[in-house]
């Protein structure tokens, strides 16, 4: 059974920390890895990762994915209290996602 | 560019009754699809669609029917409601031909059944 994990399930830190979120997966005909943010609504996509140790970047948000030992990280620099959300890691196959019960991170100001 | 609209927004419906949960994209996607969303579960696959007259089952398809008459239009239906369908639902759409293409999600039902 296609699976993804993800840890911690709850964060909490102070603004200005960097945080890391863990993401590990088992999926038949892996294709990718996606990160999500939710907060009130809908999930926003962040990144999609295909290639291992190709790191990707976007302001303060970055992503890697390690295809031998299965998993991805999101690390966040220099947390703000508007990163506080549900981030949600998936993992691709066929024309399919399978997603990761979540990460909830809360920055205190 | 409305990307995927769902409604209702919210929903409260009696053991038994019946209905059916609305999803458009105009982003011309082919695929599309339905996730609930429970506490500590995560979004977990109802059903999806790869096109027009094409439907399939996900995950967790039991007590819901749907059905793609259209590119743009993929409606949930709940034949009759239990409160284990509780939930927060998302549509979500992608471009199937785009290889690698990721989701993008409508603004969720919130379902209660009492």
């Amino acid at each position: 059974e296609d699976k993804v994990v993800q840890s911690p399930l709850s964060l909490v830190v102070h603004e200005g920390d960097t945080v890391t979120l863990n993401c590990s997966y088992e999926v038949t005909n892996f294709r990718s890895l996606l990160w999500y943010k939710q907060e009130k609504k809908a999930p926003t996509f962040l990144f999609m990762l295909t290639s291992s140790g190709i790191e990707k970047k976007s302001g303060r948000l970055s992503s890697i994915l390690d295809k031998k030992e299965l998993f991805s990280i999101l690390n966040i620099t220099a947390t703000q209290t508007g990163d506080s959300a549900v981030y949600l890691c998936a993992g691709a196959y066929g024309q399919n996602f399978v997603f990761g019960p979540g990460t909830r991170l809360s920055v205190l100001p | 560019n409305a990307g995927v609209t769902q409604t209702p927004k919210f929903q409260v419906l009696k053991t038994g009754q019946s209905m059916t949960l609305q999803c458009a994209q105009d982003m011309n996607h082919e695929y599309m699809s339905w996730y609930r969303q429970d506490p500590g579960m995560g979004l977990r696959l109802i059903h999806y669609s790869v096109g027009a007259g094409i439907t399939d089952q996900g995950e967790v398809p039991n007590g819901y029917n749907v059905s793609r008459s259209t590119t743009e239009d993929f409606p949930l239906r709940l034949l009759s409601a239990a409160p284990s369908q509780t939930s927060v639902y998302f549509c979500a759409s992608r471009a199937a031909r785009t290889f690698n293409s990721p989701l993008h999600f409508g603004n969720g039902t919130r379902l209660t059944v009492t």
